[in-house]
């Protein structure tokens, strides 16, 4: 049973644009979120997050925001960039931080 | 600053055989932890360790052991290779909710 779900393998945005990675979660009791950015042969690398305290976290291109009456949380890069072409991991975590739940990730394109 | 790495990055195993995946942290994290990453499938935890001497089981454990007896050092070892463990292998530590991740293993039982 996956806990944190990614319902888009795919994405295609054209340069300049806006792109919008959506993630859905089931356990009520997370309350930490991040998202992961994975290039090929490479490892995951950190790119943002948001506790559940907040809505909103932005950080220069990239925002996310949280609705956690809907258990749903979004990634919104603007303006996306060729560069951002990459598979993108959303993950949960509970309070003590001791197991991350990683969705199965979106891979998104950016079309110069 | 090397961060989270992990030996080998390739290994083609037969069925059966053993060996053990290495991963190393310098950044002093107690929390270290092994994934797996199947095609199209999101990273599965296999074991996790919140400091040295301590190991948990995360979600997919089965055929998997670690040790932790320092705080930089967390192997994985794979006993009797199976063709399921075919996968690309990813170690990783955290600070703050962080998680650094290694470069990965992509190992391979025929």
């Amino acid at each position: 049973d996956q806990q944190v779900k990614q319902n888009s393998p795919s994405l295609s945005v054209q340069e300049g644009r806006i792109s919008i990675l959506n993630c859905d979660y089931t356990n009520s009791m997370f309350d930490y979120f991040l998202w992961y950015k994975k290039y090929p042969a490479e490892g995951p690398t950190f790119l943002i997050s948001i506790s559940s305290i907040k809505d909103k976290n932005e950080d220069g291109r990239f925002t996310v925001f949280l609705n956690k009456s809907a258990k749903h949380l979004s990634l919104h890069i603007v303006p996306s960039q060729p560069g951002d072409s990459a598979v993108y991991f959303c993950a949960a975590s509970g309070s003590t931080g001791n197991q991350f739940y990683f969705g199965t990730g979106t891979s998104l394109t950016v079309i110069p | 600053n090397a961060g989270v790495t992990q030996t080998p990055k390739f290994r083609i195993l037969k069925i059966g055989q053993s060996m053990t995946l290495q991963c190393t942290q310098d950044m002093n994290h107690n929390y270290m932890y092994w994934y797996r990453q199947d095609p199209g499938m999101g990273l599965k935890l296999i074991y996790y360790s919140v400091g040295a001497g301590i190991t948990d089981k995360g979600e997919v454990p089965n055929g998997y052991n670690v040790s932790r007896s320092t705080t930089e050092d967390f192997p994985l070892r794979l006993e009797l290779a199976a063709p399921s463990q075919t996968s690309v292998y990813f170690c990783a530590s955290t600070k703050n909710t962080e998680a650094f991740f290694g470069q990965g293993t992509r190992l391979t039982v025929v």
